[in-house]
């Protein structure tokens, strides 16, 4: 049981290149979510999807998009990567029919030169 | 919306020191609350939760009780050690999401 797996977990991107982010989770859950992470600033959810074949914004959703591609995988993705996107991305998961305990990745470290 | 306001840090302390976070939340109703770590380089996971009003969570040394009367979920520890520095998390439930603090980088010596 690997829980949720994000790769890359390293990547550094030149400004206007695009790339993108992928997570999978393997705990049958319905709800996944995707996060940044800043100095002082804690997390930041960017989008979330709570079932699948449907997603939402958060409260950081410029210059991203996400793919809710099926129950297991939910993607983030930068189309024009900016210096300000610079940070660590974690995603995460869980069923809200039994706890809003959410099971988090290792995280993505994105830095935007 | 629900909010979480964290103790700021850093905080450093002694191995064996008594611990204290404090984390205070605005809500409507009862959310769940949470506290969750994250060790360096690593994600975060959850520590422990209470679901209702005076719940004590609890793990690893670590507690935490859902005082409604005072809106919070102070984390506390009788003797940290050098393997709890990490950085702490507290949470509540929102809507369709968890709220979280800012985050508190606890560092202990040895």
């Amino acid at each position: 049981n690997a829980g949720v797996t994000q790769t890359p977990k390293f990547q550094v991107l030149k400004t206007g290149q695009s790339m993108t982010l992928q997570c999978a989770q393997d705990m049958n859950h319905n709800s996944m979510y995707w996060y940044r992470q800043d100095p002082g600033m804690g997390l930041r959810l960017i989008y979330y999807s709570a079932s699948e074949g449907t997603t939402d914004k958060g409260e950081v959703p410029n210059g991203y998009n996400v793919s809710r591609l099926n129950k297991r995988e939910f993607s983030l993705r930068l189309e024009s990567a900016a210096p300000s996107q610079t940070s660590v991305y974690f995603c995460a998961s869980n069923d809200r029919a039994l706890s809003y305990e959410q099971y988090f990745g290792p995280g993505t470290r994105l830095t935007v030169t | 919306g629900n909010s979480v306001t964290q103790m700021e840090g850093p905080v450093t302390l002694s191995e064996e020191a008594f611990l204290t976070i404090n984390c205070t939340y605005t809500a409507t109703g009862y959310p769940s609350l949470f506290w969750y770590v994250q060790y360096p380089g690593e994600g975060l996971q959850l520590l422990l939760k209470a679901t209702k009003a005076d719940d004590k969570g609890s793990n690893k040394g670590f507690e935490a009780t859902y005082r409604k009367e005072t809106t919070s979920f102070h984390l506390e520890k009788g003797s940290v050690q050098v393997s709890d520095s990490a950085v702490y998390f507290c949470a509540a439930q929102g809507a369709q999401k968890l709220v979280f603090g800012q985050g508190t980088r606890l560092t202990i010596n040895p």
